[in-house]
């Protein structure tokens, strides 16, 4: 089984506007950590976010926030006031407790910002 | 946070040679990663680098033909060996952020084309 899905290829989002990208997980371990990265075109892999399994409030970030519903298995990123510049390739990804040197990433999601 | 240096960021390689990229971080670090990442793909983790001991490959990766170096905890490098168009791909190091052991940090990537 996939341990991070994502299915959104693509989306789209005005800008100034939310946009919320998804993100769901797979894992048996209690102890956990979740991240976004954004790739721009230029490659490098960006941090953004950290969420770990027994965080007990959705992590924020500046105009980034994660929605952590862990009954769920899923991890939203949430980007408030979308600017030109957060058009790029995001992913999510996890680390788990018994390997937690090991990152999962997802298949990514392209954002796309309109002006 | 760790500052990573990567080179060279891009490179276009005729098959049959072999490419070494070079990885420095700007602090010690237990262990670097190395990840590939295919046109439109996500992440893969090719190995992880330990100073003073052989690195420890995912399946599918092979030493002979991704031999790594790791001579010091600040260094490392990656080799592409006896390349084909297969090979082409962003390469990515990789560190664990050494102030609180979750997040990630990432080089800028080399991005080669084997021709």
């Amino acid at each position: 089984a996939q341990k991070i899905t994502q299915t959104q290829p693509g989306m789209f989002v005005q800008e100034k506007e939310a946009v919320t990208l998804d993100c769901t997980y797979d894992t048996s371990d209690p102890s956990y950590g979740l991240f976004w990265y954004k790739q721009p075109s230029s490659g490098e892999m960006i941090f953004l976010i950290y969420q770990g399994s027994y965080d007990q409030q959705n992590a924020t970030e500046g105009r980034y926030s994660l929605n952590f519903q862990k009954a769920r298995k899923s991890a939203n990123l949430v980007i408030s006031a979308s600017q030109l510049g957060d058009s790029a390739m995001y992913f999510c990804a996890m680390r788990e407790g018994y390997n937690f040197n090991k990152f999962y990433f997802g298949s990514g999601t392209k954002l796309n910002v309109k002006p | 946070s760790a500052v990573i240096s990567q080179k060279p960021s891009r490179d276009i390689c005729q098959r049959g040679t072999s490419l070494t990229i070079q990885c420095q971080v700007d602090s010690q670090v237990t262990m670097m990663f190395w990840y590939r990442q295919q046109p439109g793909q996500s992440l893969t983790l090719i190995a992880t680098a330990n100073q003073g001991s052989e690195a420890t490959y995912e399946s599918g990766f092979v030493i002979d033909k991704f031999p790594i170096s790791r001579p010091n905890l600040t260094f490392s490098t990656l080799t592409v060996s006896n390349m084909s168009p297969e090979d082409s791909s962003i390469y990515l190091c990789s560190v664990q952020n050494p102030d609180r052991n979750t997040e990630a940090f990432f080089g800028q990537g080399t991005r080669l084309t084997v021709v």
